[in-house]
């Protein structure tokens, strides 16, 4: 079955920046987007963005374009997600998602990882 | 960029009870709704997608209805594990937007 098995919790630094992984497994790694949602403390969701494995094609949030990298390495099956100049503003879980289109006009994210926390303290 | 609004925030109900969630559009999504459940230290899960079709292995008690800029997710006959938060998300264009949320408590 479709599984993505995201990389442990990271207690960061300020200013410091930190790099999660998600291996996809159970399906073609590169027919489908990977999204990035973020979930802060007992709060809703939030879209960061989503890279397509097969082209390296990348959509982001504004919000968090210079804060978050997306990459993949399609030999293992994996994509990254890097944030950088991490702040307190990004303590959070960090959910990695398989994204795929239903249809033209409806993207749907049908498998989660079990998210990865980070934490930004000194 | 879509808004997406959710209301109630929070609802209380029974086990047995019918619930209703709504959520409205900024504008036109052409049901392209989607509705996630998450519940407690758990990651979302798929519940309903193109606002009404439910997805594979999903109680029908479960419901989706909607067109336009205004969506509701139903739930009949509500079952003790249904107790979570739901979270609908426009599925037409980045960036992908959610709502904030709908956590249904026990009463």
């Amino acid at each position: 079955q479709v599984k993505l098995l995201q990389s442990g919790a990271a207690l960061v630094k300020p200013g410091a920046s930190v790099k999660m992984s998600c291996k996809a497994s159970g399906y073609t790694f590169t027919d489908y987007w990977v999204s990035w949602v973020k979930q802060s403390h007992g709060k809703s969701l939030e879209w960061i963005g989503e890279i397509y494995p097969n082209s390296g094609a990348t959509n982001f949030n504004e919000k968090f374009k210079g804060k978050a990298t997306l990459t993949v390495d399609k030999s293992t099956s994996t994509a990254y997600m890097e944030l950088s100049r991490l702040t307190s503003e990004d303590s959070a879980i960090y959910y990695c998602t398989r994204g795929d289109y239903y249809s033209s006009y409806l993207y749907v994210m049908d498998a989660w990882g079990q998210g990865a926390s980070v934490t930004v303290s000194s | 960029d879509i808004q997406m609004t959710q209301s109630p925030t929070s609802l209380a109900a029974s086990v047995g009870e019918s619930v209703t969630i709504t959520c409205l559009a900024s504008e036109d999504i052409y049901g392209s709704l989607v509705w996630y459940q998450q519940k407690p230290g758990k990651s979302p899960q798929l519940l309903i997608y193109g606002a009404t079709i439910l997805e594979d292995g999903i109680p029908s008690r479960f419901s989706g209805s909607g067109s336009d800029t205004q969506y509701s997710l139903k739930i009949n006959s509500l079952q003790p594990e249904d107790f979570a938060s739901y979270y609908c998300q426009n599925g037409l264009s980045t960036p992908r937007t959610f709502g904030g949320g709908t956590k249904l408590e026990l009463k």
